[in-house]
């Protein structure tokens, strides 16, 4: 149970070009899904926090218009990262909180990751 | 500012060496402390969540404790296949579900 799926695993694409990035719960209803970066060697950091329905929250320094987040399902979230530029190649990865449990609310189960290479 | 700090940076061990990873946090109030591990090229898989001091958890080699400073992820006699960077994260109360992530612990476990 509790499984998140991403895709793509992999993408490359030109500097300019928009890049969009599905996040799925595939077995548990997300009411939260998060989005986060992962540079080589360092850990993860918070982009921004979707709730089904409504807008995202964004963390600090991060450009709500640059990196665009959907969740009009409870499964399905997506992460659009728009006019790419090589210094946004990165590992995205997200995650999602299984609402329908108390013994499993709080935990964020995560997707395998995106790797995005803009060149 | 919530903070979590984890040690050592890495960690080689002998098959069968048994060892333990650290985590110390500051938190404006912890709502849980959780454990993950992480592959290379991978997402976070998830191991264990810690709501209050005194809490243990345990699967298979691996035991997770908590105090109100710190928490710990003990392996004992670990294989090749434990092998993994281990990430450790807080979630304070009052923050909706934000998890603040340490830098991690990268252990090799040699045969």
């Amino acid at each position: 149970g509790a499984v998140v799926s991403q895709h793509p695993s992999r993408v490359i694409c030109k500097s300019g070009t928009s890049v969009k990035i599905e996040c799925r719960s595939l077995d548990f209803q997300a009411t939260t899904m998060f989005w986060y970066r992962q540079f080589p060697k360092q850990s993860l950091m918070l982009m921004a926090t979707s709730n089904e329905g409504s807008k995202a929250t964004y963390e600090q320094g991060v450009e709500k218009d640059k990196f665009l987040i959907n969740h009009a399902s409870l499964t399905l979230s997506t992460l659009t990262v728009t006019s790419a530029h090589p210094e946004d190649s990165s590992f995205y990865i997200c995650s999602a909180r299984d609402g329908g449990t108390p013994s499993s609310r709080d935990t964020q189960y995560f997707g395998p990751g995106t790797r995005l290479t803009v060149l | 500012e919530d903070q979590v700090t984890q040690s050592p940076e890495a960690l080689r061990l002998q098959e069968g060496e048994s060892s333990s990873l650290n985590c110390s946090y500051t938190v404006s109030g912890l709502r849980g402390l959780f454990w993950y591990r992480q592959d290379p090229g991978k997402g976070p898989e998830f191991l264990f969540t810690l709501y209050s001091a005194g809490e243990e958890k345990e699967k298979e080699r691996l035991k997770a404790t908590l105090t109100k400073k710190e928490s710990f992820l003990h392996i004992t006699a670990p294989k090749p296949e434990d092998s993994a960077t281990y990430l450790c994260a807080v979630q304070a109360r009052g923050y909706g579900n934000k998890l603040v992530f340490g830098a991690g612990t990268i252990l090799r476990v040699k045969s």
